[in-house]
């Protein structure tokens, strides 16, 4: 199936600890970014990747690290993670930075 | 800075009651207004692009409008499964990311 698929689910963590999150697209797509939804729902952008090279790194703790091995993925791994990280982690892709988005199906990052 | 207002933040219609979304939006200039649809526990999903005042597009019982200012969602004699969140998001000619609104839940009941 085409789409964009993110790893794992739900990911229920302590403070402190490091984690990360997967993200893989095969549509193709040259961008892609981490979106995080808080509690009120809004989406806001965190990283932006356009084939391998960072174009968006918007103001996030520098414990968040995004990777980008080829364009066909985007990691997001996280150090010392604090209970306001909590929220839904949204990778998404698109075609030259504009048009529609693909998202995935996001990670709940639970820290207790 | 970009800004995406959506109202209202709730709303219930019964099967068939017709109704209309609205998005308010402030950008320095507009590449691209864009409707999503969110259900629960899923990512959001693209349903429209709209480019320039006065642009019109249909998907079935949806018609997203859009003018300088503000952008309409009509859901014409909605059914159930057009239950979910409606984001509204805009694409500033200076930026390549997507400002969001905090969405309109929608709810149909039979």
């Amino acid at each position: 199936d085409t789409a964009v698929s993110q790893t794992p689910k739900y990911l229920v963590t302590q403070m402190g600890n490091d984690k990360s999150i997967k993200c893989e697209q095969n549509l193709g797509h040259d961008t892609m970014y981490w979106y995080k939804q808080d509690s009120k729902k809004f989406l806001k952008i965190m990283f932006s990747y356009n084939n391998k090279e960072l174009i968006i790194n918007e103001t996030v703790p520098n414990r968040f690290s995004p990777k980008s091995p080829d364009k066909a993925h985007l990691n997001l791994h996280i150090n010392s993670l604090e209970l306001g990280d909590s929220a839904v982690y949204f990778c998404a892709s698109s075609l030259q930075g504009a048009h529609g988005y693909t998202f995935g199906s996001g990670t709940r990052l639970t820290v207790v | 800075e970009d800004q995406v207002t959506q109202s209202p933040e709730a709303l219930r219609l019964q099967e068939g009651e017709s109704s209309s979304l609205n998005c308010s939006y402030t950008v320095s200039g507009l590449r691209g207004l864009f409707w999503y649809r969110q259900d629960p526990g899923k990512g959001p999903e693209f349903l429209f692009t709209l480019y320039s005042a006065g642009e019109e597009k249909e998907k079935e019982r949806l018609k997203a409008t859009l003018t300088k200012k503000e952008s309409f969602l009509h859901i014409t004699a909605p059914k159930p499964e057009d239950s979910a969140t409606y984001l509204c998001a805009v694409q500033d000619t200076g930026r390549r990311a997507l400002t969001f609104g905090s969405g309109t839940r929608l709810q149909v009941q039979p």
